[in-house]
């Protein structure tokens, strides 16, 4: 079955550390993108991309990073500079630009805190 | 910018119809998406409305006026398993980038 996988589901992260989010999906989708959901909170948009090699800032992209070297890959790097990272993340994925109705496709999320 | 306006939370029985309505702020969008999320779950899609007027799936449908800035999910029939998180979402017209409202968490009783 295709779909999208999100690991770890639980992270820990420890005062000035760097972690990575893995999302890997087998859709064959061209963009991809990364929320963050606080407790009782709708979704906000870190970064996306519509193709491989390229990416933009969404609305609150300051303390992450991420890369799309792979067309299957968009993993989200939450730096030291994130000060406040406790969130639920949500990788989806969609059909190419161009194709308005496409619905985005999510991943079952990861859960850090700050130990 | 783009904003979307939601009650936090509504509450019906089991077999009773309810709308959940969502108002927004916005210079231009392709449609008006649709999603509902389960405690702790991903957001999964319902239901898309690019024109103006009512699109139906099942027990669920969505409704756009693009004139009132309005939308509304109208959900028939409801069932204990509909007790979710539901988000309405703006489509981007720069993109497919979605801009998503706060989300009403609806509460469905025995």
């Amino acid at each position: 079955d295709g779909g999208i996988t999100q690991s770890p589901k639980y992270l820990f992260r420890k005062e000035g550390q760097n972690v990575t989010l893995s999302c890997e999906q087998n859709l064959n989708h061209d963009a991809m993108y990364w929320y963050r959901q606080d407790p009782g909170q709708g979704l906000r948009l870190i970064y996306y991309s519509q193709i491989v090699n390229d990416f933009q800032k969404g609305d609150i992209a300051e303390g992450y990073s991420v890369s799309r070297e792979k067309k299957e890959s968009f993993p989200l790097t939450v730096t030291s500079a994130q000060k406040n990272p406790t969130a639920f993340y949500l990788c989806a994925s969609s059909g190419g630009a161009g194709f308005s109705n496409q619905p985005q496709h999510f991943g079952d999320g990861t859960r850090l805190s700050i130990l | 910018g783009q904003s979307l306006e939601q009650p936090s939370e509504v509450t019906a029985v089991e077999g009773a119809i309810v709308q959940i309505n969502c108002t927004y702020q916005t210079s231009g969008f392709y449609g008006l998406s649709w999603y509902q999320q389960h405690d702790g779950g991903a957001p999964t899609f319902l239901s898309y409305n690019g024109l103006d007027g009512l699109e139906e799936t099942g027990r669920f449908s969505s409704f756009l006026s693009r004139s009132d800035s309005y939308g509304y999910l109208l959900l028939q029939e409801l069932q204990m398993k509909d007790s979710a998180s539901y988000f309405c979402a703006l489509r981007d017209t720069g993109f497919q980038k979605l801009v998503f409202g706060t989300g009403t968490r609806l509460l469905v009783s025995p």
